[in-house]
Formats: structure tokens, sequence, C-alpha cells
């Protein structure tokens, strides 16, 4: 069956970079796309991009051009996600997510979840 | 950006009965192929969120059939036809037609 495995919980000081995994198993892990999406402490749902393990091809949120770099290993099938510039608004849980039935944009498979926390 | 609207902010609800949620956005969703791109997500309390509905009314595998979605255009609605307990959670409609993919502010559904 799918699965996603995140890498587990980071704190982070302001300033510094943070990079999250998620491991991808029983698909083919170049056929579908993979993004990134995050929700602060209470709060909904953000997205913040895509990547294509297929080449590696990427598209960013504006909100996060710049800072956010989202990387794949085929041979590990496991995708990753940089955040730079660490604030504190940055605390949040970071998901990762499959494409489902329906196409490349509809999130059918989610990670665990990894939780961000930036503080000094 | 496409802006996602949801309401009611919160709904509670009486086990079997029916409940309903409304999602807005500020463009058109609807697509020539006749497909409207609006997804509907269930967030479970302490999980990660789950896929309920694609393409605005076409239930994920797995999804019972209490669950209907529907609308066209700008306005959709979730359309729950007999609550049950382990449908508690934060409900979002997320425009998948462009990026920035967006998600409604949630709709948070609990017992009453």
């Amino acid at each position: 069956q799918v699965q996603l495995v995140q890498s587990g919980a980071e704190v982070k000081k302001p300033g510094a970079s943070v990079k999250v995994s998620c491991k991808a198993s029983g698909y083919i892990f170049t056929s579908q796309f993979i993004h990134w999406v995050r929700q602060a402490p209470g709060q909904g749902l953000e997205w913040m991009g895509i990547i294509n393990p297929s080449g590696g091809s990427t598209r960013y949120a504006q909100d996060f051009e710049g800072r956010v770099t989202m990387t794949t290993d085929t041979s590990t099938s496991t995708v990753y996600m940089e955040l730079s510039s660490l604030r504190s608004r940055d605390t949040a849980v970071y998901y990762c997510a499959k494409e489902g039935e329906g196409g490349t944009y509809v999130l059918g498979y989610w990670g665990q979840g990894t939780l961000v926390t930036v503080s000094s | 950006d496409i802006v996602m609207t949801q309401s009611p902010l919160s709904l509670p609800v009486t086990p079997g009965e029916p409940a309903s949620i409304s999602c807005r956005s500020n463009q058109s969703l609807l697509q020539s192929n006749g497909y409207n791109y609006l997804d509907w997500y269930l967030q479970k309390p302490g999980q990660s969120p789950q896929l309920l509905i694609y393409l605005g009314s076409a239930r994920a595998s797995g999804v019972p059939d209490r669950f209907r979605g529907s609308g066209s255009g700008t306005d959709f609605t979730l359309q729950i036809s007999r609550v049950e307990a382990e449908d508690v959670g934060v409900y979002y409609c997320m425009q998948a037609l462009y990026t920035p993919l967006t998600f409604g502010g949630g709709t948070k559904v609990e017992i009453k």
C-alpha cells in the first residue's frame, strides 16, 4: 500500500535551516508528483510547492520562493523539503502529500507530518 | 491567487442528522472539460488530512457514500447525509485548478 513516511520533529533557532524528508513506498516513485503543505499550530493548511520526482522540476508558492528547496533522491524514493532563514512563524507541522486519483493537484495520500519548532 | 471561503466556521451536529458545508471561490473552478477542480479534505483530530472528494463530486476510494460533493463554478457544497461520530474534525475545501493551490479556512464539525 502507498506510504509516505516523514522524518522526525525538529527544533531550530531563528535564521537556521531545516530539511524534512518524505520516504515513499507502495507505488512507482517517479510516476507521481509530491506536494508539501504546512499547518501552523491551530491554523489551516498552506500549500508550499510541488516536485516532480522524475526530473526534479519544481514549482513553489510565491510566499516561499527563495527560501524553500525541494529535491528528490530516486535511489531511495525520498523527497526532501529544505526551508531556510527560519523565523518563529515557520513553526508548523509540515506534510508531504502525493497526487491521488483525479490528477496531479489532488492530494490523495499524506505523510504523518513533521513538527518544526523555531525558537530561540 | 484564488481565494477560498468556507462557512460555517463551526458546525455542531447531532449523530444521524444531515450536515452541510459551503465553499466559495473568487473565480470559477469549472474548466472547459466539464470538471470542477475542487477537492474536499477531512482532518480528524490529531491526524493528517485525508481526501474525501475530488473534481467537485467524485468520492475518493474508501469514502462512505454518506459524503456527497456538489456545485459548480464558484459555489460548492459538501453534504453528509447522516453524521456519524467518526466524522468529527475539520473539513477543508481546496481549489486544484491553479498553483498556488489554496484552501478554505476550514469548518470544524463537532458532535452536539
